[in-house]
């Protein structure tokens, strides 16, 4: 059971807007900055988003990345096909969970 | 170019024991942290824990404390994961990554990661 807290799945279909959502708690997302991951088929995953909504070089600005209290959420607009991919909210944990969790992550298919 | 690369898949029994490399190239080895992180067959994420090559200063999750030992060796540039007695349970995929840090900017991620090394632990 993961400290925070994903929906497994979602879904959308080309040119869709979709959102994941990612709960936490005060000694995580509540007091801390929140990553986000994209883990393509089988590869490794790839940093998408930093310090809840920053992109870094070469991350379309389609993706994009909030914060409200103890909660995050990532968008994606304009759903492609080669979106379809497990994503992972993270964040530092100030209790003995950490220093960093992970969400269970969430299965993003494009239909 | 910046980049982690580490070593090939393994296939042990239990009971072995095994260590696993990521080298990192292209960038200062000694001035970024280096974690390791477990996805076992289907599943999700999970830090395992990291160490600073400059210093060696380490910390681990409480969940793999006392379980996996992590090490590096600056002169070679290179970052460790060890097991003294592999279970059935290892068995997963072992990502090496870098975080990269700036409190000003308020920048905390792991940006680079390594391709990831198969280990499987069978009888």
């Amino acid at each position: 059971q993961s400290v925070l807290t994903q929906p497994p799945s979602a879904s959308g279909t080309p040119g869709q807007r979709v959102t994941i959502s990612c709960s936490g708690s005060s000694s995580n997302i509540g007091s801390n900055t929140v990553n986000w991951y994209q883990q393509l088929p089988g590869t490794a995953p790839k940093l998408l988003i930093y310090s809840n909504n920053q992109r870094p070089s070469g991350v379309p600005d389609r993706f994009s990345g909030s914060k409200s209290g103890t909660s995050a959420s990532l968008a994606i607009s304009g759903l492609q096909s080669e979106d379809e991919a497990d994503y992972y909210c993270a964040a530092w944990d100030d209790s003995l969970n950490g220093p960093w969790v992970f969400g269970g992550g969430t299965k993003l298919t494009v239909l | 170019e910046v980049q982690l690369v580490q070593s090939g898949a393994e296939v042990k029994k239990p009971g072995e024991s095994l260590k696993i490399s990521c080298k990192g190239s292209g960038y200062s080895f000694t001035s970024y942290w280096i974690g390791w992180v477990r996805q076992m067959p289907g599943k999700g994420l999970e830090w395992m824990g990291i160490i600073y090559p400059g210093d060696s200063d380490t910390r681990y999750s409480p969940s793999f404390q006392g379980q996996v030992t992590i090490s590096a060796d600056k002169s070679i540039s290179t970052a460790y994961l060890q097991w003294s007695s592999l279970k059935a349970s290892d068995t997963a995929m072992y990502y090496c990554v870098r975080r990269d840090y700036d409190s000003s900017l308020g920048l905390d991620a792991f940006d680079i990661w390594g391709q990831g090394t198969m280990v499987t632990v069978s009888s």
